[in-house]
């Protein structure tokens, strides 16, 4: 079982849409971050959040440590947000925090028009 | 957010040859780079870690001497391939974190996709 699961695999929306991405993890973590990455490009960091939530135009994020749970929210989906959406955490165990970035497997997000 | 860049964005050499890769922290001093691979569909591996100064600490079952990593200043990581074959093409990207806090944020470069014929 990997260590970070996200859900769905593949999610395929009509525009305006409220989309929903979870991400679940088995181990103590230190942060985690939502990231984007659209067809053939690099990755955009959207959030790095240890606790509560946070809000970035249509996009919102939110963690919860005890439940070891995480969902990224996409308001009114557009075509443009077409890309794949990877959550990755920061391991922390032992009263240590680890550098290293431990990544699910992606979300695939289809947004049509 | 910060920036970082790597170049070349797209590079096809012949099997044999060295290929570098240039990862550089535009508006922020990276004490640490990571190198990672995609291949297709799949997530990210991390290849190794470099930190400024000293040598890169490599993932296992990560060749040292087939990828040579320098981190010679706090903006600039270079990934070498050496003696690429054509099973090493794949996306590469790298990442940068400022400062020494291991909680800081890591910033993305656009990705090198190598293709080795």
């Amino acid at each position: 079982k990997n260590e970070v699961e996200q859900s769905p695999q593949n999610l395929t929306a009509q525009e305006g849409e409220f989309i929903t991405i979870n991400c679940s993890y088995s181990v103590g973590i230190s942060a985690l971050h939502w990231l984007q990455q659209h067809p053939g490009g690099g990755i955009v960091s959207l959030f790095m959040l240890s606790s509560g939530k946070k809000k970035h135009g249509r996009l919102i994020a939110t963690i919860n440590i005890q439940e070891k749970h995480s969902s990224l929210h996409i308001t009114a989906s557009h075509p443009r947000d077409s890309a794949v959406y990877i959550c990755a955490v920061k391991l922390y165990a032992g009263g240590t925090s680890y550098g290293k970035l431990t990544f699910g497997q992606g979300t695939i997000l289809t947004v049509h028009p | 957010g910060a920036v970082v860049s790597q170049h070349p964005s797209r590079v096809i050499c012949k099997s044999g040859t060295s290929v570098k890769i240039e990862c550089r922290s535009l508006d922020f001093q990276a004490t640490t780079m990571f190198w990672y691979r995609q291949f297709p569909k799949k997530s990210l591996m991390l290849m190794a870690t470099s930190n400024e100064g000293s040598k890169a600490t490599y993932e296992q079952g990560v060749e040292k001497d087939k990828f040579l990593i320098n981190h010679a200043s706090l903006t600039l990581s270079t990934l070498t391939v050496t003696s690429a074959h054509p099973e090493d093409s794949s996306f590469y990207i790298c990442s940068a974190r400022p400062g020494l806090a291991v909680n800081n944020e890591q910033f993305f470069g656009p990705g090198t996709r190598l293709t080795v014929l």
